[in-house]
């Protein structure tokens, strides 16, 4: 099972900032295989990223992802008041199971 | 519009059942793959299990495997998740999830609650 850790665990920072989370893999992920999530409380997920760099439907080009091999990055260029937030990594692979980061939470400074 | 709707949750002593159920809408169900994802109370997301367009192939993850089972209805677009022998430890809102071409979960539910105890 493929184990993916974000960094930092929580991100202090004020609207206008750029903000940049990072997501490591316990082994190789293909980028076509790698995804980003951002969940507001009470909600549910929604997808930012997909195939490490391809932004989802309707997602704001501040949001850009990069990476490959072990190591992902998503980077926020302007925060918004929207985005603070919790961001998830994901990993699809080849086979299940399709695992999680533990998230980084994005807090207003 | 795509949407998906979860139903089913509720209070379940250890031990017994519950069969959760995800309608969707907006889009051919049929063409999609389809996951169940869960989230503790406070804690991230796990994947829990996925079923192929036709519901021939299914994958679960190893803390769900022999006691939970993922099937669909495409004649009425619905997905299912049969939960068996649950655990305090199963306690969780139960998101549905479509699958973006083998490579993201594109859409999602809005949960159900799911609590486990006596």
């Amino acid at each position: 099972e493929i184990v993916l850790t974000q960094s930092p665990g929580t991100l202090s920072l004020s609207p206008g900032e750029r903000a940049t989370l990072s997501c490591r893999a316990s082994q190789s992920v293909s980028s076509s295989y790698s995804a980003w999530y951002q969940q507001k409380p009470g909600q549910a997920p929604r997808l930012l990223i997909y195939g490490a760099s391809s932004r989802a439907t309707g997602i704001p080009d501040r949001f850009s992802g990069s990476g490959s091999g072990t190591d992902f990055t998503l980077t926020i260029s302007r925060l918004e008041p929207e985005d603070f937030a919790v961001y998830y990594c994901q990993q699809y692979g080849s086979s299940p199971p399709y695992t999680f980061g533990q998230g980084t939470k994005l807090e207003i400074k | 519009e795509v949407q998906l709707v979860e139903s089913g949750g509720g209070l379940v002593q250890p031990g017994g059942s519950l069969r959760l159920s995800c309608a969707a809408s907006g889009f051919t169900f049929s063409s999609y793959w389809m996951h169940w994802v869960r989230q503790a109370p406070g804690k991230g997301l796990v994947w829990v299990s996925r079923i192929d367009s036709d519901g021939s192939s299914t994958s679960y993850a190893d803390s769900v495997k022999g006691r939970f089972t993922i099937s669909r209805d495409n004649a009425k677009n619905t997905l299912y998740l049969q939960m068996n022998s649950l655990r305090a430890e199963d306690t969780a809102v139960y998101y549905c999830a479509r699958d973006l071409r083998l490579r993201a979960f594109d859409y999602w539910g809005q949960g159900t609650l799911v609590t486990v105890s006596s």
